[in-house]
């Protein structure tokens, strides 16, 4: 059974110039997240989706961030204009419910590494 | 409040050693989640294994154990001989049933198993 799939891995980008993150959950999984992992910060919760409505979207730094999920197998994360300080490892999870029922683990893609010079 | 605290922030051992990852948390819900998860240098999460609050059972899973005490809201994990793989970054997670869904993660502890 495939994971969660993220593209593309790498992204390196000039300053001011859009950027498209994608991910395809887990097959049957009706929840998504969207991640950012980096040194300073470690991991930070950007937003969350539950049959592909966005539930939670309080970590989302500013109106340069945004989230879709148009359907139970795609999600993108957008950021418009980039910007250097957004350079980090974007992650994408999915898991089968919310994980406050039954506690359900969070299943992680590899992750887009972005660079924004 | 939430908190997970990982105070070991680096642990560097010899392979076939014994180690043992902290985890303490903090929370005020009678009903939670424990999560420990490795990060290897190739970067992925993996998820390991996930605790109830009301299953203080300790787990085995081949060279891996965890040790769940409420007692002290410990999660703690170790990992029996130690091998080179085993080098990774491991982070544990805290997540409340009911309407909070954020996970709380802790900062992680790198792990370095050195031949």
């Amino acid at each position: 059974d495939a994971g969660v799939i993220q593209s593309p891995r790498h992204e390196v980008t000039e300053m001011g110039q859009e950027v498209t993150l994608r991910c395809k959950p887990i097959s049957g999984h009706n929840s998504l997240f969207w991640y950012r992992q980096t040194m300073m910060r470690g991991l930070e919760l950007l937003i969350y989706f539950n049959n592909n409505v966005p539930i939670d979207d309080s970590g989302m730094p500013e109106d340069r961030f945004s989230a879709k999920m148009p359907n139970a197998s795609f999600s993108t994360l957008k950021i418009q204009p980039s910007e250097p300080r957004d350079s980090a490892v974007y992650f994408c999870a999915s898991s089968s419910s919310s994980p406050t029922v039954g506690g359900s683990p969070l299943h992680f893609g590899n992750g887009t590494r972005l660079t924004v010079t | 409040a939430q908190k997970v605290t990982q105070a070991q922030t680096e642990i560097s051992v010899v392979e076939k050693e014994d180690v043992t990852l902290d985890c303490v948390y903090e929370t005020r819900d009678t009903t939670y989640y424990l999560f420990w998860y490795k990060q290897p240098p190739s970067g992925e999460l993996v998820f390991l294994i996930r605790r109830n609050s009301f299953d203080e059972q300790n787990e085995i899973s081949g060279r891996y154990s965890w040790n769940f005490q409420k007692s002290t809201s410990s999660f703690n994990f170790t990992i029996t001989a130690s091998q080179v793989v085993d080098s990774a970054v491991y982070f544990c997670a805290l997540i409340n049933a009911g309407n909070n869904r954020k996970l709380i993660w802790g900062l992680g502890t790198s792990l370095a198993v050195n031949p």
